[in-house]
């Protein structure tokens, strides 16, 4: 099966810097998902993206569906340590199944205090 | 509250030995789903099932095998057919036709295999 591809891999900033990640595909996606997983735990659904071009916020977190439909990013503003996970991008493709998600390999954020 | 439980959160095992996963949800969803996670490698799907007595194999499902028998109940055999078993496995639920925040992960188990 198809992954997106997810980048940077890892990050490593101090406290209060901000922080961008991407997912590209190419294919398009009806649907882009940002979940944050913690050590040893499950993914946590962060924001959900439905249309092409949509800008969606979740506090410090900005997300975005991309116009071409390939692809998504995910902004963290003045982060924090408690931002410290793995951020993973999901899509639905398109013609694919409704309840079918392809993951990203994940971004691994370091947040030095 | 509702919310979905996979227990063991760790489990060992001898190489050859089948192994069988619990998840079980309350919160009357559908859809259930079964991934495994290695480390580097995001989320691959092994099965899911939209209905009792209905499942499908996702992108790795070689090796594994999965029951819907009930709507709350969606359990995974590693059987010893599975080369490298050993991974972090996370199970989550859906209601069809709902949004997707509605879904819900599982708080995983290891399963290392000696």
């Amino acid at each position: 099966g198809q992954q997106l591809n997810q980048s940077p891999q890892s990050m490593f900033i101090q406290e209060g810097e901000d922080v961008s990640m991407n997912c590209t595909s190419s294919s398009i996606f009806n649907t882009w998902l940002w979940y944050k997983q913690d050590p040893g735990e499950g993914p946590v659904l962060l924001i959900a993206l439905y249309k092409a071009g949509e800008l969606t916020s979740n506090g410090r977190l900005t997300a975005q569906f991309g116009i071409t439909r390939k692809d998504s990013f995910l902004n963290i503003s003045a982060s924090i340590p408690s931002d410290v996970g793995i951020y993973f991008c999901a899509g639905l493709q398109s013609g694919g199944s409704n309840y079918k998600l392809t993951f990203g390999k994940g971004t691994l954020l370091t947040v030095n205090p | 509250d509702g919310g979905i439980t996979q227990s063991p959160k760790y489990l060992f095992r001898k190489e050859g030995q089948n192994v069988t996963l619990s998840c079980e949800q309350n919160l009357n969803h559908d859809a259930m789903y079964w991934y495994r996670q290695d480390p580097g490698q995001g989320l691959r799907l092994i099965y899911y099932s939209q209905i009792v007595n209905d499942f499908q194999k996702g992108d790795i499902a070689e090796g594994y095998s999965v029951s819907r028998e009930k709507k709350e109940s969606f359990p995974l055999t590693v059987t010893s057919a599975q080369k490298n078993p050993t991974a972090f496995y996370l199970c989550a639920s859906i209601g069809l036709g709902s949004s997707w925040d509605t879904q819900y992960f599982g708080p995983g188990t290891r399963l290392t295999v000696l």
